[in-house]
């Protein structure tokens, strides 16, 4: 069974620094990897996904990166800004199915 | 397009009630998932249809769950009777077949008092 794991579980950054979210995933077999943010309350929105081909994939001060063999995806945000504080979710698809990490909680400090 | 559509956004129910969500998937997706987000367990898969076939319902916690897709762009997830244990955001999300990205929708809150 596919557990996927997110350590911190919670972030603190001062405005402007660069940051990077980890992930981890037990089985390697996996089809995909998609990153998520969720703010309070709200439903979540698909940032970048990553191919089981692909290494990376980026969009604006995101950047994402899958390296199977070890099981690890991580998720850099460069020039970190307020309107970035969320919790952000990765999850890995195989055999059809999207299994989640417990999420990072970021805050970002004015 | 106007995204995958849940209803209600809210409810609030008594236990013992019946309580039915509904979904409308992004036109031209083929499959279907319901998930549930609780503080303890994070997301959960509940249940999963392809062309409007169930295919797997293993996370479904009880035969009090039961989920439907009568058609493309219409899904229900009922829980009946409804216990407070219930109490989550339950999200449907829709996809292409064949392992593209999900898009889900803004939720159900459900409370069960």
């Amino acid at each position: 069974k596919q557990e996927v794991t997110q350590i911190p579980a919670a972030l603190s950054v001062p405005e402007g620094e660069n940051l990077v979210l980890n992930c981890s995933f037990t089985d390697s077999a996996i089809y995909n990897l998609q990153w998520f943010r969720q703010d309070p309350g709200k439903g979540l929105t698909s940032l970048l996904l990553i191919q089981s081909s692909q290494r990376e994939q980026t969009s604006g001060r995101l950047n994402a990166s899958l390296d199977k063999s070890s099981g690890r995806s991580t998720l850099y945000i460069a020039a970190s800004q307020p309107g970035d504080s969320a919790t952000y979710l990765c999850a890995a698809l195989e055999n059809e199915k999207l299994t989640f990490g417990t999420g990072t909680r970021l805050t970002i400090i004015p | 397009d106007a995204g995958v559509i849940q209803s209600p956004r809210h409810e609030v129910t008594e236990m013992g009630q019946e309580v039915t969500l509904r979904c409308k998937p992004i036109s031209g997706h083929n499959s279907l998932f319901w998930y549930r987000q609780t503080m303890m367990r994070g997301l959960e898969l509940l249940i999963y249809f392809n062309n409007n076939v169930p295919i797997d319902d293993s996370g479904m916690p009880e035969d009090r769950f039961s989920a439907k897709m009568p058609n493309a762009s219409f899904s229900t997830l009922k829980i009946q009777p409804s216990e407070p244990r219930d109490s989550a955001v339950y999200f449907c999300a829709s996809s292409l077949w064949g392992n593209h990205g999900y898009t889900f929708g803004s939720g159900t809150r459900l409370t069960v008092v």
